[in-house]
């Protein structure tokens, strides 16, 4: 089955800084690569995603690429806000979510 | 617009019972998936129903078993409770199945302890 791999488990930067958290994933059928910011007590919130069709995404501070040859992918968050302090979990899917282990992210005003 | 919603919120229980959980997806979906998210762990998958079937299945044991009704609505139960099976569950509503399942947004989850 797909594994998904996450890294780094956690990542301390400073109001501003740009934070990149990066995937690799096993199963080369995988078609679908979601990015989710989870908040403590709360469900996890879709905040990004790209197909295997596509190379990169952005929206505003957030982007997401993917390299299909070497089966990862990355999440970028520029200008980081102390809001932006969550764990954030990365998936792979061939109809079901296959998720990373998690990076915790904190923010430092 | 009706997000993903999840009954109960929390629940404690007996090893050995059984427990029901409850979801409802967003408004437009017809395809709802499971998943088991222990302490500091990412969620994982159980299964997806589709048109009142069972469709995806992850590695969990018989004793996790659900049902989807005609108004998309699903019901996870667990049997003969262990210790383990303590975690979130989160339900995931998305608007098709299988290979083609992209956007899936969960419910805010069910927080079961077993004691």
């Amino acid at each position: 089955g797909e594994n998904v791999e996450q890294h780094p488990s956690t990542l301390s930067v400073q109001e501003g800084d740009s934070a990149v958290i990066k995937c690799t994933y096993s199963d080369s059928a995988s078609n679908y690569f979601p990015w989710y910011k989870q908040e403590l007590g709360k469900r996890p919130q879709l905040i990004i995603d790209i197909r295997s069709n596509v190379g990169e995404k952005k929206d505003q501070r957030i982007a997401v690429t993917l390299n299909k040859t070497a089966k990862h992918f990355s999440l970028h968050i520029t200008e980081t806000q102390p809001e932006d302090s969550a764990v954030y979990f990365c998936a792979a899917s061939y109809g079901k979510l296959t998720f990373g282990q998690g990076t915790i992210l904190t923010v430092h005003p | 617009d009706a997000g993903v919603t999840q009954s109960p919120t929390h629940l404690i229980k007996t090893r050995g019972q059984q427990v029901t959980l409850r979801c409802s997806p967003k408004s437009g979906h017809d395809t709802v998936s499971w998943y088991q998210q222990a302490l500091g762990q990412g969620p994982q998958f159980i299964f997806q129903y589709y048109e009142e079937e069972e469709r995806q299945r992850g590695n969990f044991p018989d004793r996790f078993s659900g049902h989807q009704f005609p108004n998309y609505s699903s019901e996870l139960n667990v049997n003969a409770l262990l210790l383990g099976d303590s975690a979130l569950y989160l339900c995931a509503s998305s608007s098709s199945p299988g290979p083609a399942t992209y956007e899936q947004y969960f419910g805010p989850g069910t927080r079961l302890t077993v004691t």
